[in-house]
């Protein structure tokens, strides 16, 4: 069964300083990975998603990186900022059998970000 | 533009007890699901539809029934309600089965529950 270990698990920074979050899994069989941001009380909201042929994605001060053979990947944060302060989830996409689409969920990566 | 809608936001059931969580979506998205979100466990899926009429099984489907009628709904059931259903559960959805490059999840702000 797919594993996915995010570290670490909470992470404290001032404002401006750029952060990476890491993001492993078990299994190199996926169709794709996806990252996402959840605000206290609230649902997900996906950030990013990366293709398993593809290598990074980009969006605005978020970068992700996949290394599918050796099941990593990391969303660096540039610059960071207060407003990133959320819980960051990375989550797999099974791409065979039974669980072919089904998303595997790692636990999170609480971050603060003070003023 | 309403998305991912869930209801009711909290509800508190006695053990034994049965409710349906409600889901609609209205951006025609083929994919649905349910997972349930616990401390220290991440989110795990429940139950899941590829399409309308169209539903299969999660990792932790034992007590909950779903249903797909339409495109835009589907409730998750709650048979006989007992402590360890104690959660959040998410609504998502995806334009397709396979959620692709323009494909993402998106979600609902869930539903939290608790059963004494």
């Amino acid at each position: 069964k797919q594993e996915v270990t995010q570290i670490p698990a909470a992470l404290s920074v001032p404002e401006g300083e750029n952060l990476v979050l890491n993001c492993s899994f078990t299994d190199s069989a996926i169709y794709n990975l996806q990252w996402f941001r959840q605000d206290p009380g609230k649902g997900l909201t996906s950030l990013l998603l990366i293709q398993s042929s593809q290598r990074e994605q980009t969006s605005g001060r978020l970068n992700a990186s996949l290394d599918k053979s050796s099941g990593r990947s990391t969303l660096y944060i540039a610059a960071s900022q207060p407003g990133d302060s959320a819980t960051y989830l990375c989550a797999v996409s099974a791409d065979r059998g039974s669980t072919l689409g089904r998303l595997y969920f790692g636990r999170g990566t609480q971050l603060t970000v003070w003023p | 533009n309403a998305g991912v809608t869930q209801t009711p936001k909290f509800q508190v059931l006695k053990t034994g007890q049965s409710m349906t969580l409600q889901c609609a979506q209205d951006m025609n998205h083929e994919y649905m699901s349910w997972y349930r979100q616990d401390p220290g466990m991440g989110l795990r899926l429940i139950h899941y539809s590829v399409g309308a009429g169209i539903t299969d099984q999660g990792e932790v489907p034992n007590g909950y029934n779903v249903s797909r009628s339409t495109t835009e709904d589907f409730p998750l059931r709650l048979l006989s309600a007992a402590p360890s259903q104690t959660s959040v559960y998410f609504c998502a959805s995806s334009l397709i089965f396979l959620p692709g490059l323009n494909s993402p999840l998106h979600f609902g702000n869930g539903t939290r529950l608790t059963v004494t």
